[in-house]
């Protein structure tokens, strides 16, 4: 089974603050992907990244960047942190070609956080 | 923004009771998910469809591929209270990676 792992499920931080919001995933899979969750909005994309060192935004990038040093790890970070960066953030990832081999995205648990 | 286009919002239905909920896009999709998420946890896939047509089951579930590319629906037939959660549909544009998501059906079921 595919395990995708965020590193905390709650997180309280200040504005302006820089925070790190960490993933892991133990299947090999070379896409992975930072959503972020809001109520009557759905699943908005953030950043994604089909390789070690790649990454391509998505439609909702603007005051967050992404680092992929190793394949299996997926950094998403708030630069200073605001308010309106209140929501829940999901990674998920999805082997390449996933289609043809039907394997789509598989999701963590989710991360809460708050900026007070 | 927002290419799908998902309802109803929510429902509170009955114990028992059939339910069903679909997206329509504007845009041509390759393929269609959909996904269920239940409270502190992260979404899980319940149905892929990969086919324009294509008629797929999980148990109580069955889920259509529109044949104009541009629309899917999900069923859930006799409803029982481990049913409650959002449901997302999600569509893979013709080409690349990205998913696109519904706003989410928020469901409710009374025992």
């Amino acid at each position: 089974d595919v395990k995708v792992t965020q590193s905390s499920r709650y997180l309280v931080k200040r504005t302006g603050e820089k925070v790190f919001l960490e993933c892991v995933q133990d299947m090999d899979h070379e896409n992975m992907f930072w959503y972020r969750q809001d109520p009557g909005l759905g699943l908005r994309l953030i950043y994604f990244s089909y390789d070690v060192k790649m990454k391509e935004k998505g439609d909702i990038p603007e005051g967050y960047s992404v680092s992929r040093e190793k394949k299996e790890r997926f950094s998403l970070i708030l630069e200073s942190a605001s308010t309106n960066q209140t929501s829940m953030y999901l990674c998920a990832s999805s082997p390449a070609g996933w289609v043809m081999n039907h394997q789509p995205q598989h999701f963590g648990d989710g991360t809460r956080l708050s900026i007070l | 923004g927002q290419q799908l286009n998902q309802s109803p919002q929510s429902m509170f239905i009955q114990e028992g009771e059939d339910v069903s909920m679909n997206c329509t896009s504007s845009s041509i999709f390759n393929t269609w998910l959909w996904y269920k998420q239940e409270p502190g946890e992260g979404p899980v896939l319940l149905i892929a469809l990969y086919k324009a047509g294509e008629l797929t089951s999980n148990g109580r579930l069955t889920a259509q591929f529109g044949i104009t590319r541009k629309d899917s629906f999900l069923n859930i037939s006799a409803s029982i209270p481990s049913d409650v959660g959002i449901y997302f549909c999600a569509g893979q544009r013709e080409y690349g990676n990205k998913l696109v998501f519904g706003a989410g059906t928020i469901l409710r079921v009374k025992s």
